[in-house]
């Protein structure tokens, strides 16, 4: 089974309009941390967001939140107000565990490519 | 700010090839990654290295080794390069505990298998 699935591998946006990126996980571990990235066409992937298993808020980083619910084992990806350089691949990572190597290994999902409209 | 650098952004080599990858971190940080990206497929981990001369395997290791000589330095070796090895290579580096523990990329170096 897919640890990551991102079952949107397109999506269009308006500009200034919000959007929800999904993003559904499959783990037994009772801790772990999910994690999204942006690629823009450069190819450089940019740490935009964190959630950890235990915390109780969703994350917010700037015009970035994260829409956690846990027993739906769930983390979308929600961006306030679209820019155009918004546009960009969106990849949903988690890591698993507490300690040890494993811990330190990231899955990531296969990406949702997001297109913003001016 | 933390600096993940690629030797290459592109490069063209030819089938049975040895090919060096070099990635340099500028962080002190004691984990590094090396990661293939395909269409539909996202990031995939070839190997990864968690001290200084230590590695361990990936999810597809096959066709490729790494070394890692100095912390900041990770290399990725493919022995003799393959048409399926063409593909987008990303380097990343991390430090060892924290739960948060982000993982910060290099750009990425396309390379072409003829």
């Amino acid at each position: 089974a897919q640890k990551i699935t991102q079952t949107q591998p397109g999506m269009f946006v308006q500009e200034k309009e919000a959007v929800t990126l999904d993003c559904t996980y499959d783990t037994s571990d009772q801790s772990y941390g999910l994690f999204w990235y942006k690629q823009p066409s450069s190819g450089e992937m940019i740490f935009l967001i964190y959630q950890g298993s235990y915390d109780e808020q969703n994350a917010t980083e700037g015009r970035y939140s994260l829409n956690f619910q846990k027993a739906r084992k769930s983390a979308n990806l929600v961006i306030s107000a679209s820019q155009l350089g918004d546009s960009a691949m969106y990849f949903c990572a988690m890591r698993e565990g507490l300690g040890g190597l494993g811990y330190q290994k990231v899955t990531f999902g296969t990406g949702t490519k997001l297109q913003v409209i001016p | 700010d933390v600096k993940v650098t690629q030797s290459s952004r592109y490069l063209v080599k030819r089938t049975g090839e040895k090919v060096f990858l070099e990635c340099v971190q500028d962080m002190d940080h004691e984990n590094m990654f090396w990661y293939r990206q395909d269409p539909g497929l996202g990031l995939r981990l070839i190997y990864f290295s968690y001290d200084v001369k230590m590695k361990e395997k990936g999810d597809i290791p096959e066709g490729y080794s790494v070394s890692r000589e100095k912390k900041e330095r990770f290399s990725l070796i493919l022995e003799s390069a393959s048409t399926n090895q063409t593909s987008m290579y990303l380097c990343a580096s991390s430090v060892r505990w924290g739960a948060k523990n982000i993982q910060y990329f290099g750009a990425g170096t396309r390379l072409s298998v003829l």
